[in-house]
């Protein structure tokens, strides 16, 4: 069965400082691995993915995250934090065979950016 | 502007009581889905809707009844037999291909009574 592994509930930097936010996977074959963010009483909304080719992805507002395949993971990243930063961050995967595949989310890493 | 429009936003629910939340998209997607969340619990699929009139089971789809009659549409009824049903309901649309990522609604927050 696949998963996501968030190990950290709760992540703070200082402004401008970098970020890392922490996600390892478990999937059989090849993934597709997505971020997502979630302001307080919203929707989730799509940060970047990770298809093919390039191990370092870029998203928007300046996140990005780097592929890792031998130790399955796909950390988030950003060089200087905002304040405006602070959310919730949700890591997902599903396989990459064909047909309906099921996506997995993990449980979510609040970060909390501190002026 | 194309988007996923959720509603209500709140919604009160009392024992015994059937209530349907709305989801509407207007992105031409064919997928849509329905995730409850839970606090430290991250996502879990309800139901999803590869195609019109047909649907499948996630999860938890125990307590819970979907129909998707339009394309556009995709609303969840969440029945008295849902034991718990407390929780913010997100909706989810994707179009067809594997590696395209979610689209959500803002989501609706049932509160039982």
């Amino acid at each position: 069965a696949q998963s996501v592994a968030q190990p950290e509930d709760q992540v703070n930097v200082a402004e401008g400082n970098p970020l890392t936010v922490k996600c390892t996977y478990s999937v059989s074959g090849n993934p597709y691995l997505f971020w997502y963010v979630q302001y307080p009483n919203r929707g989730l909304q799509f940060l970047l993915k990770y298809i093919t080719g390039d191990n370092l992805v870029k998203g928007s507002y300046g996140f990005e995250a780097e592929f890792n395949k031998s130790q399955t993971s796909f950390h988030l990243k950003k060089p200087s934090a905002l304040v405006s930063d602070s959310a919730l961050y949700f890591c997902a995967v599903r396989p990459q065979a064909g047909g309906y595949q099921k996506v997995t989310f993990g449980t979510g890493t609040k970060l909390q950016v501190i002026p | 502007d194309g988007g996923i429009t959720q509603s209500p936003k709140y919604l009160f629910r009392k024992e015994g009581q059937n209530v349907t939340l709305s989801c509407e998209q207007n992105l031409n997607h064919d997928a849509m889905y329905w995730y409850r969340q839970d606090p430290g619990q991250g996502l879990r699929l309800i139901y999803y809707s590869q195609i019109v009139n047909d649907f499948q089971k996630g999860d938890i789809a125990e307590g819970y009844s979907v129909s998707r009659e339009k394309k556009e549409s995709f609303p969840l009824t969440v029945t008295s037999a849902q034991k718990n049903p407390t929780a913010f309901y997100l909706c989810a649309s994707t179009a067809t291909g594997a590696n395209y990522g979610y689209t959500f609604g803002s989501g609706t927050r049932l509160t039982v009574v």
